[in-house]
């Protein structure tokens, strides 16, 4: 069965206080891997696709890597607006019509 | 430019209420979503439409009926739900068929359901 788990929950930075967010997955043929935003009673929001070991995609103050068990999103010098929760989902060969998403982590930025 | 729009954004509907709603996207996009999130919870597919037609119905209750009348629209018609439906719904699309894995999936505002 595909598994999805992110780390941590919740997460509390102060301003300009670089961090990263983990998501580990246990699947079996990854086609995709995905990370959204989502605010407080809104859509995700999409940020990045990566298919393969080694990719590396930035937006911003955003930069998301892949290895074959785990993804990272490094968020640099973060601001309040960067608040939210990000979810990681990732759609497989024995899964190709959906997504199976992790629990997500709640980002708070301070001032 | 990635766009869903859903309407209604809010909805409050009584336990014996008929109520709809509404989605729509412009990118030509031939796959189709519902979704469902509960608080503090990741979305949970319902259902998915390929090329109009209803591809996957993830044991959804029948007091919820998606229609798709075209490309563009996608409708969630609901009756008799039950308090514990409220909830926010997720319309989402992705481009190509529903089974070519990898495509992105974009997702809308959602609407907010209160069943009371």
């Amino acid at each position: 069965e595909d598994q999805v788990t992110q780390s941590p929950e919740a997460l509390r930075l102060q301003e300009g206080e670089s961090s990263s967010l983990n998501c580990s997955y246990t699947v079996s043929g990854l086609r995709g891997l995905f990370w959204y935003r989502q605010d407080p009673g809104k859509g995700p929001e999409f940020l990045f696709t990566l298919y393969s070991a080694g990719e590396e995609k930035e937006k911003e103050r955003l930069k998301a890597t892949l290895t074959k068990k785990e993804s990272f999103l490094h968020i640099t010098a973060p601001k309040p607006e960067d608040s939210a929760t990000y979810l990681c989902a990732v759609r497989t060969s024995g899964s190709a019509r959906q997504l199976t998403f992790g629990s997500g982590t709640q980002l708070t930025v301070l001032p | 430019d990635t766009e869903v729009t859903q309407t209604p954004k809010h909805l409050v509907m009584g336990m014996t209420n008929k109520k709809s709603l509404k989605c729509e996207q412009h990118m030509g996009h031939r796959a189709m979503y519902w979704y469902k999130q509960k608080a503090k919870k990741p979305p949970e597919l319902m259902f998915v439409y390929s090329y109009e037609k209803l591809s996957i119905n993830e044991s959804v209750p029948s007091r919820f009926s998606p229609e798709c009348p075209n490309s563009s629209l996608l409708n969630l018609h609901l009756h008799a739900l039950q308090p514990e439906d409220s909830a926010l719904y997720l319309c989402a699309s992705s481009q190509g068929s529903v089974g070519t894995s990898g495509n992105t999936i974009y997702f809308g505002e959602g609407s907010w359901l209160t069943v009371v």
